[in-house]
């Protein structure tokens, strides 16, 4: 089964301080991982995803098979960062011939000024 | 209007009412979801449709009845529901199947069972 942790429901930081949501998972093949993000009065969208190694609205995330995580990082924080974040799995486990997406909980990170 | 839509944005039904959610994607995409998204809960997964094909039915009670009539249109049918079943229920829409598909969300329908 596919899985994915999420332990801070919630997380506050100050603006220009780093921030970290971590992320970790659980499946048996080679998973491919994503943030996805919900800000205030808007819908849920695609934040970054690992295969693409790229940096968005300065946030970036290691794929760390060793220790089964996904942490999602930003070296100084802004208030319009404030929103809910999901680390989410895409695998084909269970024998489905597609990715099926797993979210975990969601952490809600407020940044304050 | 672009991107994913959903209707009604919120509903509000009794127990035996029968009631549909419709969600449209205008991305021209080939693959629609139905997602639960409960108030202390993970999203959930609840089905899946490619190419108007139902691929997957995750575990969901028969009350809820999914329909996919075109690669546009998603229904969600609801009958004789229970007050567990109060969410917000999102679609979303990929171009494919693959597991490097990005999603698209519409912005839900907030359902309060009575």
């Amino acid at each position: 089964a596919q899985r994915v942790t999420q332990p801070e429901k919630l997380l506050s930081v100050f603006k220009g301080a780093p921030v970290e949501l971590k992320c970790n998972y659980s499946y048996s093949g080679s998973p491919e991982l994503f943030w996805y993000v919900q800000y205030s009065r808007q819908r849920l969208q695609l934040l970054l995803r690992h295969i693409s190694r790229e940096s968005i609205k300065g946030f970036t995330a290691d794929l760390n098979k060793g220790e089964t995580s996904f942490h999602l990082k930003k070296p100084f924080a802004q208030e319009e960062d404030s929103a809910m974040y999901y680390c989410a799995l895409s695998g084909n486990a269970g024998g489905t011939s597609y990715g099926k997406l797993t979210f975990g909980q969601g952490t809600i990170l407020t940044v304050h000024p | 209007e672009t991107g994913v839509t959903q209707t009604p944005r919120h509903l509000v039904m009794g127990m035996t009412n029968k009631k549909s959610l419709k969600c449209e994607q205008h991305l021209g995409h080939n693959a629609m979801y139905w997602y639960k998204q409960s108030a202390k809960k993970p999203l959930e997964l609840m089905f899946v449709y490619s190419l108007e094909e139902r691929v997957e039915n995750n575990s969901v009670p028969s009350r809820f009845s999914p329909e996919c009539p075109n690669s546009s249109h998603l229904f969600l049918h609801l009958h004789t529901l229970q007050p567990e079943d109060s969410a917000l229920y999102l679609c979303a829409s990929s171009q494919g199947l693959a597991g490097l598909d990005e999603q698209f969300f519409g912005p839900g329908t907030r359902l309060t069972v009575l």
